[in-house]
């Protein structure tokens, strides 16, 4: 059974950078057709999609996002990470990492991590 | 605003016939997903490739699509199918997700 795991900072300042990690366990992120994503949910409000990395390397980003996030791996540790630019409150949301395969989903998700943008 | 647009919330008594539809110009060349998210838990795919059911989904969860329109359809709901209900998708160019806003399924 694969299981992901958020990690990082809960609380990020104005302008700074927000970085999170998402662990792997149960399969390796460098093998299989799977796309690793990144969503968040903005309290009381519903799903945004940030983006997500194939096991190759490659990227894909929400446009909204895109000038702003990088999504990278670490196979050395089975790991994924996000990194968000420039963050405001706007950014304030739970943070989930996702895997998704083509055709059936985003079968397996963390439970999320909370990150406030605020001074 | 979402880029999928699906109602905020829908209810519907036990027994009942409970539908959830989906729109986005972008839904005639994209498959479109649903998940089932109950608090405390991680959502889970009861229909992907807009019609087909996951195994353990039981079978009163059905999904069809129709031009820019997604349909999640549950008979005979039962009280333990209350929970957000979110349709996914991709972008026309299908790089890019998109989700809908959730529709909040109450069971009266």
């Amino acid at each position: 059974q694969v299981q992901l795991q958020e990690s990082g900072p809960g609380l990020v300042k104005p302008s700074q950078t927000l970085s999170l990690t998402c662990t792997v366990s149960g399969g390796s992120i460098s093998s299989g057709n799977y796309y690793w994503s990144w969503i968040r949910q903005p309290a009381g409000k519903g799903l945004e999609w940030i983006g997500r990395i194939y096991t190759s390397g490659s990227t894909n980003y929400n446009p909204s996002l895109k000038s702003r996030v990088t999504i990278s791996l670490d196979t050395s540790k089975n790991q994924y990470s996000l990194n968000l630019i420039s963050v405001t409150a706007a950014d304030t949301a739970v943070y989930y990492c996702a895997r998704w395969v083509w055709g059936l989903g985003l079968d397996f998700w963390g439970q999320g991590t909370l990150v406030t943008v605020s001074s | 605003s979402y880029d999928l647009t699906q109602p905020p919330s829908v209810s519907v008594s036990p027994g009942q016939t409970a539908r959830i539809t989906c729109s986005s110009n972008a839904l005639p060349n994209q498959y479109g997903y649903w998940y089932q998210w109950k608090p405390g838990q991680a959502p889970v795919v009861v229909i992907y490739k807009n019609n087909q059911r996951p195994s353990g989904i039981p079978e009163r969860f059905s999904g069809s699509s129709s031009g820019t329109a997604v349909t999640l359809t549950i008979s005979g709901v039962q009280a333990e199918d209350e929970a957000d209900y979110y349709c996914q998708s991709a972008d026309s160019s299908g790089v890019s997700g998109l989700f809908g806003g959730g529709t909040k399924l109450t069971v009266l």
